[in-house]
């Protein structure tokens, strides 16, 4: 059974960077997938901010592109994000997930997900 | 970027109901949508990938269909532990989700 854990401050301060890990279970990041973040606020719903692969080939939404790096350790099967310059409007549940890729055609899906772990951005 | 809009935003029924949700996008996704359930305080939950596919677990009273901009959830026969969030998310380029449709007891 595949599981992915969240841990990393629960509190970021505006304008500082929000850095969080994910440790999986299960799988190898080194598998045949894409290791993402998904955030979910009141505001802005669900919002992909970005994933990476083994090889260490990244991928990330354009509108936070500039302030997203996600990085991978092989050696201790996790991964990680940081976001810098944080605001309030950065404040959200942020979840590590898989995007676990299909067979044919290019079809992929979130599975499984992280529990989420909430970061607020207050000073 | 790709947007994704499901109607309607909310909706009440009760159990025993069939309930059908709507994910519609803004260009041809082809078969590459997903849908999940969120439930309060949880993750959410793949239910069905490329628009019909039920992902292993799923009750089969939930089923998907659609291609191209518009696509179809429906749970047949709602169950009491079916009242959630669910949400449509396009994996055609980069993922994005529909704004969420929420199931609640009438």
């Amino acid at each position: 059974q595949v599981q992915l854990q969240e841990s990393g401050p629960g509190l970021a301060k505006p304008s500082g960077t929000l850095s969080l890990s994910c440790v999986v279970s299960g799988d190898s990041v080194g598998s045949d997938h894409w290791w993402s973040w998904v955030r979910q606020s009141p505001e802005k719903g669900l919002e992909w901010i970005g994933e990476i692969r083994y090889s260490g080939t990244t991928n990330y939404n354009p509108s936070l592109k500039s302030r997203v790096t996600i990085s991978v350790d092989t050696s201790k099967n996790e991964f990680a994000l940081n976001l810098r310059s944080v605001t309030a409007a950065d404040t959200a549940i942020y979840y590590c997930v898989r995007r676990t890729l299909g067979e044919t055609g290019g079809l992929n899906w979130f599975d499984p997900w992280g529990q989420g772990t909430l970061v607020i951005v207050s000073s | 970027d790709i947007q994704m809009t499901q109607s309607p935003s909310s909706l009440s029924a009760v159990v025993g109901d069939r309930v059908t949700i709507t994910c519609r996008a803004s260009q041809s996704i082809r078969g590459h949508l997903n849908w999940y359930q969120q439930k309060p305080g949880k993750a959410p939950k793949i239910l069905i990938y490329a628009a019909s596919s039920l992902q292993g677990g799923v009750p089969p009273r939930f089923s998907g269909s659609g291609s191209g901009t518009d696509f179809t959830l429906t749970i047949n026969t709602l169950e009491p532990e079916d009242f959630a969030t669910y949400y449509c998310q396009q994996s055609y380029s980069d993922p994005t989700f529909g704004g969420g449709t929420k199931v609640e007891i009438k």
